[in-house]
């Protein structure tokens, strides 16, 4: 089955500075990859994703890009705010999503 | 639209006890997923319905868990006898289709469950 890995578990940024967030998956197969915020105490909400048929997607301050013969996709996010801190999911899967552990990021002011 | 619905939020329950939790997937929704995410970790799926069949369960433990989707909309999840180890938050998702051709999940509240 599926396997997700994700790194690092927590990331600490200035506001204004960049992060990113990397995954790996095992499972060919697997042809979407969406990415999930939460902040504590709420339910995972969608931010982005992709699909195997693309390599890149932008929407405004955040970015995902996606290497198949890698098997690995990463999350960027620009010009980070104190709102950006929350646990970020990256998810990869077929018929279902496989979700990696985690990764805390805290933005300072 | 509305999103998916469940309930309890929360839930206490000593070891040994059972419970159950609801969900109501977004209308139209055909595949419904229960996944059981432990702090500081991500949601691990338990099971996946397509309409009222069960499609994986493959982690689901079933000596102590069952879950059912009578009529295809609905679904419950039920534990029996519940372990400190379940203490989690247990969340329902729903899509529009089977596989991901239509995008990602929709995540409910979430239930979460403190066995003492």
């Amino acid at each position: 089955g599926e396997n997700v890995e994700q790194h690092p578990s927590t990331l600490s940024v200035q506001e204004g500075d960049s992060a990113v967030i990397k995954c790996t998956y095992s499972d060919s197969a697997s042809n979407y990859f969406p990415w999930y915020k939460q902040e504590l105490g709420k339910r995972p909400q969608l931010i982005i994703d992709i699909r195997s048929n693309v390599g890149e997607k932008k929407d405004q301050r955040i970015a995902v890009t996606l290497n198949k013969t890698a098997k690995h996709f990463s999350l960027h996010i620009t010009e980070t705010q104190p709102e950006d801190s929350a646990v970020y999911f990256c998810a990869a899967g077929f018929q279902k999503l496989v979700f990696g552990t985690g990764t805390r990021l805290l933005v300072s002011p | 639209e509305a999103g998916v619905a469940q309930s309890p939020r929360y839930k206490i329950i000593e070891k040994r006890q059972s419970v159950a939790f609801w969900c109501n997937p977004i209308s139209g929704h055909a595949t419904l997923y229960w996944y059981q995410q432990i702090l500081g970790q991500g949601p691990k799926l338990l099971i996946q319905f397509q309409n009222n069949g069960v499609v994986d369960d493959s982690q689901l433990p079933k000596d102590r868990f069952s879950a059912e989707r009578l009529k295809g909309v609905d679904s419950t999840l039920k534990i029996q006898p519940a372990k400190l180890e379940d203490s989690a938050v247990y969340l329902c998702a729903s899509s529009p289709t089977l596989g991901t051709t239509a995008g990602g999940y929709t995540f409910g509240s979430g239930t979460r469950l403190t066995v003492v």
